[in-house]
C-alpha cells in the first residue's frame, strides 16, 4: 500500500536555526497538509496545500513557516528561525481530494528538538 | 467552532474484552468524523471514517463505530481485544483541517 515518507525521523538543531522537513506524499494524491503534535499535548492543524499555493493556515503557521512543493515528489516545512516551543513531532499527511470520502494518510513524523 | 472530546486518555481492558472508546464532537455543519490510531514510534493510521452514508461504520482491525447526532457522539468499539491493539487513538473531526482529540491510549491486560 502507498504510503506517505518523511524525512529525517528525528531532527536535532540549535535554536535560532534553520531547518527543513520533508515529506514524500502519496503520488495520485493533490492535497497536503502539516500538522504538529507537542510533547502530551494534541495534534494540530499547521497548514494545507494544494495547486501550488496555501489553501488554509492556522494561527500556529506565522511568518518563521513556510512550505513548498518543489519538485513534483517533494513537499517541504521550513521553520526560519526555530524557537524552543517548535519542539514537537510534526506529521506530513497527503489526500487525493478534500472531500470526505478520501481521508488524510499520514506519515510516521519527524521529531523535531530545539536546543 | 469544532471540537472534539475524547474521554479518558488512559483505558485499559483485559485480552478478550469489549473496547470502548469515547469520543463526542461539536460542529456547526455536518461533520465528517474519523478515528486514528498510532502504534509507537509510528504515524496515524485510518481506522475507519464517518460519510453520512452509514451510522455504524465498520473499520480495520474490528474496530467499529457508530455516529449518533443525537448524543453528539462517535464512539468506537471492539468486541474482544487483542493484545496488538495496545496503541493510542485519535478522534478527529473535519475535512480540509482535521481537529483531533487528545487521544486515548489503549492498554490490553494479558
Amino acid at each position: 500500500e502507498p504510503e506517505v515518507t518523511q524525512t529525517p525521523s528525528h531532527q536535532v538543531t540549535q535554536m535560532g536555526q534553520e531547518v527543513i522537513l520533508r515529506c514524500v506524499p502519496i503520488s495520485n494524491h493533490l492535497y497536503f497538509y502539516w500538522y504538529r503534535q507537542i510533547l502530551g499535548q494534541k495534534v494540530e492543524f499547521l497548514v494545507s496545500f494544494y495547486n501550488n499555493e496555501i489553501s488554509e493556515k492556522s494561527e500556529i503557521f506565522d511568518d518563521q513557516f513556510s512550505v513548498e512543493r518543489p519538485d513534483g515528489s517533494n513537499f517541504t516545512l521550513k521553520i526560519r528561525s526555530t524557537k524552543l516551543e517548535d519542539s514537537a513531532m510534526y506529521f506530513c499527511a497527503s489526500s487525493e481530494a478534500m472531500i470526505s470520502n478520501q481521508p488524510q494518510h499520514f506519515g510516521d513524523g519527524t521529531r523535531l528538538s530545539i536546543l | 467552532a469544532q471540537s472534539v472530546t475524547q474521554l479518558g486518555s488512559h483505558v485499559s481492558v483485559s485480552e478478550g474484552a469489549l473496547v470502548l472508546l469515547r469520543c463526542n464532537y461539536s460542529s456547526s455543519v455536518p461533520p465528517y468524523l474519523f478515528w486514528y490510531v498510532q502504534y509507537p514510534n509510528q504515524g496515524l493510521q485510518l481506522l475507519l471514517k464517518y460519510t453520512s452514508a452509514a451510522t455504524l461504520v465498520k473499520g480495520i482491525n474490528g474496530f467499529e463505530a457508530e455516529f449518533k447526532k443525537s448524543e453528539t457522539s462517535f464512539h468506537l468499539t471492539k468486541p474482544s481485544a487483542h493484545m496488538s491493539d495496545a496503541a493510542e487513538y485519535f478522534c478527529a473531526l473535519g475535512n480540509e483541517k482535521l481537529t483531533f482529540g487528545t487521544g486515548t491510549r489503549l492498554t490490553i491486560i494479558p
